[in-house]
């Protein structure tokens, strides 16, 4: 089995502050790891996801996430935010087998303030 | 990435009516198909997991007879909420597997029963 822990419900920043959501992970086997990104009423866009290879993965707006097997976290950083990062930030593991479930950390909510 | 559109977007229907919300994989074949339920500032709670050709398999404590899944094709399930009250009001929201583990997911459907 596998759980996903997001400490931080809501996370307040001042625009182009850096960010970091924290998320941590149980399982007794090998997952891929994602972040997703969710506005409001609308449903999840994958932002980045480890599969194998680099620890450090990078999504195409500036969002970074470094897997760390030891401290099994896959912590989801922005060096500079933007109002647009408004959103709310779950973050996923899943088994190899396609049949997997998903699971959902609690999200995260990021809030910017101009 | 590969695109799941989910209709209609927002529904809004009487108590005691049924409701039918489709999740179609437009570039991509979709043998297993997720349906979620998000409340208010919650995370994603998974339904059911339907199957092409099969059974759905519906998490504990969802009712089988209330939620119907049918998944008569490679690129289609549908989910109908049966004789719908008040507290089935929720964002439902379905997602599909891609090929290296991640989730695909439609843009939710808001489901309002007056």
């Amino acid at each position: 089995a596998q759980s996903v822990t997001q400490l931080d419900s809501q996370v307040p920043v001042f625009e182009e502050a850096p960010v970091e959501l924290r998320c941590n992970y149980s399982s007794s086997v090998s997952v891929y790891l994602f972040w997703y990104v969710q506005y409001p009423n609308q449903g999840l866009q994958l932002l980045l996801k480890y599969l194998s290879g680099s620890t450090l993965v990078e999504s195409i707006n500036g969002f970074e996430a470094e897997f760390n097997k030891s401290q099994t976290s896959f912590h989801l950083r922005k060096p500079s935010v933007h109002i647009s990062d408004t959103a709310e930030y779950f973050c996923a593991v899943r088994g190899y087998s396609s049949a997997s479930k998903i699971i959902f950390g609690s999200g995260t909510r990021l809030s910017i303030r101009p | 990435g590969a695109v799941v559109s989910q209709h209609p977007s927002r529904v809004i229907c009487k108590s005691g009516t049924s409701v039918k919300i489709e999740c179609r994989s437009l570039d991509f074949q979709a043998t297993t198909m997720f349906w979620y339920r998000q409340f208010p500032k919650q995370s994603l709670m998974l339904m059911a997991t339907s199957n092409e050709g099969s059974k759905a398999t519906y998490e504990q404590g969802v009712e089988k007879d209330k939620f119907l899944i049918n998944h008569a094709s490679l690129t289609l399930s549908t989910l109908t909420v049966t004789s719908a009250h008040p507290e089935d009001s929720s964002f439902y929201i379905c997602s599909a597997g891609g090929t290296e583990g991640e989730a695909f997911f439609g843009q939710g459907t808001r489901l309002t029963v007056v």
